[in-house]
């Protein structure tokens, strides 16, 4: 039990385009989902966290009109990252907690690059 | 500011020796810490959580400690093998409820 889906995988695009990466809780309704990057080497930075239903909440110096987050559903969260730059580049995981917060469950990561 | 430190960035173990990672912190007296593995390229998987009240949790070849005096939690791995290759990443809840990590220590265990 307690799997976190993302999609895709890897992502490949242009600078100046957008890009949406999807994160499911797959057996288990995630009351808050949030939303992590990481540079090589480096550990998991939290970006946001959102609640079903509501407006995500942003770290300091996330750009939350660059990084949108809509979790509309128990089960789905998105990230688009819009009009990407190279240094946005990075691999972005998510993560999802049902209720206790002691239990937070991982993705497997989006590798995204921005040429 | 709260901060968790994890001492080193590699550690290197011969197979069948017990590896031991440290996880420090500081400016906050969390009351539990959680370890996590990584593998290149995945996100992180959870391992062990171990309350401010438990000194050790185990579970099996895994073994956590938590001295909460010298504020350091201990990660300690029996009988490795080089299948526990991985990042190693503590973690804590700090301020707002967020989980933070500290920076993680790559584990190599040669055969």
């Amino acid at each position: 039990g307690a799997v976190v889906s993302q999609h895709p995988s890897w992502v490949i695009c242009k600078s100046g385009t957008s890009v949406k990466i999807e994160c499911r809780s797959l057996d288990f309704q995630a009351t808050t989902m949030f939303w992590y990057r990481q540079f090589p080497k480096q550990s998991l930075m939290l970006m946001a966290t959102s609640n079903e239903g509501s407006k995500a909440t942003y770290e300091q110096g996330v750009e939350k009109d660059k990084f949108l987050i809509n979790h509309a559903s128990l089960t789905l969260s998105t990230l688009t990252v819009t009009s990407a730059h190279p240094e946005d580049s990075s691999f972005y995981i998510c993560s999802a907690r049902e209720g206790s917060p002691y239990e937070q469950y991982f993705g497997p990561g989006t590798r995204l690059t921005v040429t | 500011s709260q901060k968790i430190e994890q001492n080193s960035e590699a550690l290197n173990i011969q197979e069948g020796k017990t590896a031991t990672l440290t996880c420090n912190y500081t400016n906050y007296s969390p009351a539990y810490l959680q370890w996590y593995r990584q593998d290149p390229g995945r996100g992180p998987v959870f391992l062990l959580l171990i309350r401010e009240n438990e000194k050790e949790k185990r579970k099996e070849r895994l073994k956590v400690t938590f001295d909460t005096t010298l504020k350091q939690s201990l990660f300690h791995i029996t009988a490795s093998q080089p299948a526990d290759s991985a990042t190693y990443l503590c973690a804590w809840r700090g301020y707002g409820n967020k989980l933070v990590f500290g920076a993680g220590t790559i584990l190599r265990v040669k055969s």
